[in-house]
């Protein structure tokens, strides 16, 4: 199975700052099927992208998706209060899906 | 917007059988799309388990192959988890999801979420 590291393990950042998240496979994803979650304490994952950079429906257009092959970003322009939680990301290319153990994203 | 709601016990003996249903809503499981169970916990993180059409083609996670079952009763647009044979590895929160499947590679990523119900397996 393809196995997910996620860097770096915690992001500290102020409000408006840019977050640069990363992803990286133990092999090639196929199609670029990768997505990426964000999950607040107490609450569900809730889906962000998917295909690498497609936004799913209702999700800001600060938050952006890239790369292919085996390394991907996740990017969020400006940082709003809301945005503080925890970012996984999770492969589809090939059975078993598979997820990353996730970034956390905190206050400074 | 699709809703998911999970059931089930929230406390097992190690080895009983983990069963959990999940009921859908304001969306119909016999339109196109697969839906699937996953589970989350501090020691394994988020986890899938499986994934199952209305026409009852399944996928499993091949980690729990031969403890997991997962069935559809679409009379009551509800699905189902087994999960036999629990240990406290088993512990987690679990939640239902609904599936965008990309057939060629029979797996696929998760658009809607239940809450999640916790389960703890515990003597």
């Amino acid at each position: 199975e393809i196995v997910l590291t996620q860097s770096p393990g915690t992001l500290s950042l102020s409000p408006g700052d840019r977050a640069t998240l990363s992803c990286r496979a133990s092999q090639r994803v196929y199609s670029n099927y990768l997505s990426w979650y964000q999950q607040k304490p107490g609450q569900a994952p809730r889906l962000l992208i998917y295909v690498a950079s497609s936004r799913a429906a209702g999700i800001p257009d600060r938050f952006s998706g890239s790369g292919s092959g085996t390394d991907f970003t996740l990017t969020i322009s400006r940082l709003e209060p809301e945005d503080f939680a925890v970012y996984y990301c999770q492969q589809y290319g090939s059975s078993p899906e598979t997820f990353g153990p996730g970034t956390k994203v905190e206050i400074k | 917007q699709v809703h998911l709601q999970e059931s089930g016990p929230g406390l097992l003996k190690p080895s009983e059988t983990l069963s959990l249903t999940c009921t859908v809503s304001r969306f119909s499981i016999t339109n196109d799309f697969y839906w699937g169970w996953i589970r989350q916990s501090p020691r394994k993180g988020l986890e899938w388990i499986a994934t199952i059409y209305h026409s009852g083609k399944t996928f499993y996670n091949p980690s729990l192959r031969g403890r997991v079952t997962m069935s559809v009763d679409t009379s009551k647009n509800q699905f189902s988890l087994k999960l036999s044979s629990v240990t406290a590895a088993d512990t987690a929160v679990y939640y239902c999801v609904r599936v965008d499947v990309v057939v060629v590679v029979s797996a696929g990523h998760f658009d809607h979420w239940g809450q999640g119900t916790p389960v703890a397996v515990s003597s």
